[in-house]
């Protein structure tokens, strides 16, 4: 099993570009999550998903957007980067809520310039 | 929601000494307590966790201890070794939520 995979793993961005991370689980879990984690904080929750179809914000889902269609897939959209979403982006996922691990894929590293 | 705090943000030890990281969470209804470790440029992965119905458990050099009283939690790393270097985050959840709250993280440096 692969796990939980991201991509891509680094990538430099241009102030008003837009671009699309990738998360892939192939666990079958249902739930799906995505972190961001700032130099000397904690990891804050974008979005997550609780299943197929279904989508929520976090605590701080501003400037993004996420979808899931599959199970597997839970990919996150930066539309309008900004020099405040550079951070290191974790994608995770648990087979459901309550009393169960995170798996983390291994981030990726986003800069907007 | 909920609010985790984690101190210290750093925490340098001799080899073969204990480490200690504390955390408090803000929210009674929280009862799964879980420890993640991330070592330098690696994702975070679970080390231990503990369930609000336990006052402490342990596996190997690791032991958490929970004092729902207080509304407190801690990691113990016996007998550290320089692999135990990484950062440590706590985290807290409730039954039934779908947000795991993670502290601010403590670097820990195994000094040899």
């Amino acid at each position: 099993n692969a796990g939980v995979t991201q991509t891509p793993k680094f990538r430099i961005l241009k102030i008003g570009q837009s671009m699309t991370l990738q998360c892939a689980q192939d666990m079958n879990h249902n739930y799906m999550y995505w972190y961001r984690q700032d130099p000397g904080m904690g990891l804050k929750l974008i979005y997550y998903s609780v299943g197929a179809g279904i989508t929520d914000k976090g605590e701080v889902p501003n400037g993004y957007n996420v979808s899931r269609s599959t199970t597997e897939d839970f990919p996150l959209r930066l539309e309008l980067a900004a020099p405040s979403q550079t951070s290191v982006y974790f994608c995770a996922s648990t087979p459901q809520g309550g009393h169960t691990e995170a798996f983390f894929g291994q981030g990726t590293r986003l800069t907007v310039v | 929601g909920e609010n985790v705090e984690q101190h210290p943000s750093t925490l340098s030890v001799q080899e073969g000494d204990s480490a200690v990281i504390k955390c408090t969470y803000s929210d009674s209804a929280s009862n799964y307590f879980p420890w993640y470790k991330q070592e330098l440029g690696k994702r975070p992965q679970l080390i231990i966790d503990i369930r609000s119905n336990v006052g402490e458990k342990k596996d190997q050099r690791i032991a958490v201890t929970l004092n729902k009283t207080a509304k407190h939690f801690s990691l113990h790393i016996t007998e550290t070794q320089p692999e135990d270097s990484a950062v440590y985050f706590c985290a807290a959840r409730e039954t039934g939520a779908n947000n795991l709250f993670f502290g601010t993280g403590t670097r820990l440096t195994v000094i040899p």
